[in-house]
């Protein structure tokens, strides 16, 4: 099966920039969508396609996908933005076909 | 707006059945799949398997495969998760979440979680 790697934690100041990454063999050849979910809610597409933004999504919220690394950036964190961070990707040549990575907490110190 | 509103929580003693509702609103609800996955305290989504609302085929991960049913009523607009033969490993948050209608499977709305308690 395919295998999305992400740090459990990710610590920033309010005010500075955060950058989650998740990794996985070749996932630039694929579409990568990033989630939030705040604790006791439901996830949130922030990210899609690498690094689209469904509308609602502050500017702030950006990705970016090459190699084998993407990379979920929020500039200019706030109090807000802390919560759960979910990358997934979709390839029906694999078992699950619906692949996540195992999510990284974000703490807005 | 684009809403799924999923049924409340249960409780189920292990080997039973439980059936979790989600009804979709403000889109045109044939024209998209909708996936079930569950998710255990501090663990990932796990996807469970999706129906097509359009024509009713469904597909299910090898994990659920046998255990898993998933149908949906059209002139309800709602999606159905069956699942049987329950163990205590079961309980979690299950979620329905729509894909969208074009392009690699994403999911740009989920219902608000129904928690499933496996418990004797």
């Amino acid at each position: 099966s395919y295998v999305l790697t992400q740090p459990p934690s990710v610590s920033v100041a309010p005010g500075q920039t955060a950058r989650i990454t998740c990794g996985g063999n070749r996932i630039g050849r694929k579409s990568v969508h990033w989630y939030q979910q705040r604790p006791g809610l439901a996830p949130m597409l922030v990210v899609y396609d690498d690094s689209d933004r469904p509308s609602g999504i502050p500017e702030r919220f950006s990705g970016s996908n090459s190699g084998n690394t993407a990379t979920l950036t929020i500039n200019s964190v706030e109090a807000g933005d802390e919560a759960d961070y979910f990358c997934q990707v979709w390839d029906s040549n694999w078992e699950p076909c619906v692949v996540f990575g195992g999510g990284t907490t974000l703490t807005v110190l | 707006q684009v809403q799924l509103v999923q049924s409340g929580a249960e409780v189920r003693k292990p080997g039973a059945s439980v059936k979790v509702s989600c009804k979709a609103s403000g889109f045109t609800f044939t024209s998209h799949a909708f996936f079930w996955m569950r998710q255990a305290p501090g663990q990932r989504p796990e996807w469970m398997g999706w129906i097509n609302a359009g024509t009713g085929n469904t597909k299910y991960s090898q994990t659920s495969q046998g255990r898993v049913t998933i149908t949906r009523d059209t002139s309800a607009s709602t999606v159905y998760l069956d699942l049987s033969s329950l163990k205590f490993e079961d309980t979690a948050v299950y979620y329905c979440a729509r894909d969208r209608i074009v392009g690699p499977t994403l999911f740009d709305s989920w219902g608000q979680g129904t928690l499933v308690t496996v418990s004797s």
